[in-house]
């Protein structure tokens, strides 16, 4: 089983900061098996990344998304308000799993 | 576009079978895989399993021996049975559908139902 890690678990950041959540895997991961989503309250997660890197339908271009092997990053260019949330990453193989989440909170 | 609706029982008894159905419409059924993942309140998600239409299935390994997942192409639906349920089984159900595209180099849950809460008590 792949055990993906978030750090930090959670941020306190202000609009207009950029930011960079971590995700690492306890063993190497496909890139093309990297997702990134993003959960507000009370709502089902959202597509945000796929393949590591490549953005889904309707997500502004200040999401971006990086990494390969072990080491993949959600970065935030201009944090706007919408986007203080959870983010978590998952890896999709045989046996997918899900980060703990990083929560972004409002300084 | 393609909508899903959970639905089942909002409380399930300790020891006994957590029993919940999804409706897909909007959208094809037939050839996408299908999944279902928890929450617990607070916490992060869980993979439990995934059914293609045709009826094959991968469980998550600390689940496999409690769940089976099957499909119903006539209703779009898709189902799950977790058995001899705990409390540590209290959590939000999602079902979500699963975009598998090697050649684009998709594989992700691109579409959720809202999730339904489950809750295990006597």
């Amino acid at each position: 089983e792949i055990v993906l890690t978030q750090s930090p678990g959670t941020l306190s950041l202000s609009p207009g900061e950029r930011v960079t959540l971590s995700c690492r895997a306890s063993q190497s991961v496909s890139s093309k098996f990297l997702v990134w989503y993003q959960q507000k309250p009370g709502q089902a997660p959202r597509l945000l990344i796929y393949a590591a890197s490549s953005r889904a339908t309707g997500i502004p271009d200040r999401f971006s998304g990086s990494g390969s092997g072990t080491d993949f990053t959600l970065t935030i260019n201009r944090l706007e308000p919408e986007d203080f949330a959870v983010y978590y990453c998952q890896q999709y193989g045989t046996s997918p799993s899900f980060g703990q989440g990083t929560k972004l909170e409002i300084k | 576009q393609v909508q899903l609706q959970e639905s089942g029982p909002g409380l399930v008894k300790p020891s006994e079978t957590l029993s919940l159905t999804c409706t897909v419409s909007g959208g094809s059924f037939s050839s996408y895989f299908w999944t279902w993942i928890r929450q617990p309140a607070g916490k992060g998600l869980e993979w439990i399993g995934r059914i293609h239409s045709s009826g094959s299935t991968n469980y998550n390994p600390s689940l496999k021996s409690r769940v089976t997942m099957s499909v119903d192409t006539s209703k779009s639906q898709f189902s799950l049975k977790l058995s001899s349920v705990t409390a540590a089984d209290t959590a939000v159900y999602y079902c979500a559908r699963v975009v598998v595209k090697p050649s684009e180099r998709r594989y992700y849950f691109d579409s959720w139902g809202q999730g339904t809460l489950v809750t295990v008590s006597s």
